[in-house]
């Protein structure tokens, strides 16, 4: 067990759909990190958060948005979900930007 | 972004063997991680190894930043080490690149 929790561990929904993933980082971690992993992009980076501010920003497409709250926990929402969208989403915390990442078990999302 | 490619793709092995595993990366990094996912899908972090070379129990890991790549090195293989292998990068510690990963299967 990494000590980050992701809820929930599944969702099917249908197409143009919101849904919102939460994760809990470590005790004591500042930076989250959220990736997609999917078949044929492999694990994508999509965006970082460090005490309740953005860091970095990666393949993180319009319709997805993020942010940290300040009891450090962190929500990433899908809106106008596509097919394409079906994937495992990872949140990731570690002590700061750049330390040794903890992952979450993932939530994997099929959008139907 | 920064390029990562891993070798080889694809890796089976006999329980007991010994196994190299290589990552390229296409730029100067100051973080680099190797991570396991296993068959479950939880990933795992290996090593956290920007630089120099780090040992944990049967797995080892050497980073050469001025060449750009990594080694992982897995001694004595044992079926629990079957799983996807990933490498990642970054040269600023907030986005982090990924390679497509080595799938191992260790048969008994």
């Amino acid at each position: 067990d990494s000590g980050v929790t992701q809820t929930p561990k599944h969702l099917i929904t249908a197409t143009g759909q919101r849904v919102t993933l939460r994760c809990s980082p470590r005790s004591g971690d500042l930076s989250v990190y959220w990736y997609q992993q999917s078949l044929d992009q492999g694990l994508q980076f999509l965006i970082q958060y460090y005490n309740g501010e953005e860091r970095a920003k990666g393949n993180i497409l319009e319709r997805f948005s993020a942010q940290q709250f300040p009891d450090l926990h962190s929500e990433l929402n899908l809106s106008s979900l596509e097919l394409g969208d079906s994937a495992l989403y990872f949140c990731a915390s570690s002590r700061g930007g750049g330390a040794t990442q903890y992952f979450g078990p993932g939530t994997r999302l099929l959008v139907l | 972004g920064i390029q990562v490619e891993q070798s080889p793709p694809d890796l089976i092995l006999q329980e007991g063997a010994n196994s190299t595993l290589r990552c390229n990366f296409s730029d100067s990094v100051n973080n680099l991680q190797w991570f396991h996912q296993n068959p479950w899908g939880q990933l795992i972090n290996l090593f956290y190894i920007p630089s120099g070379t780090k040992q944990n129990g049967r797995l080892s890991a050497t980073t050469v930043a001025t060449e750009r790549y990594s080694l992982l090195y897995i001694s004595s293989s044992q079926t629990t080490d079957s799983g996807v292998y990933f490498c990642a990068v970054s040269n600023t510690g907030n986005q982090f690149y990924f390679g497509t990963g080595t799938s191992l299967t260790v048969i008994p």
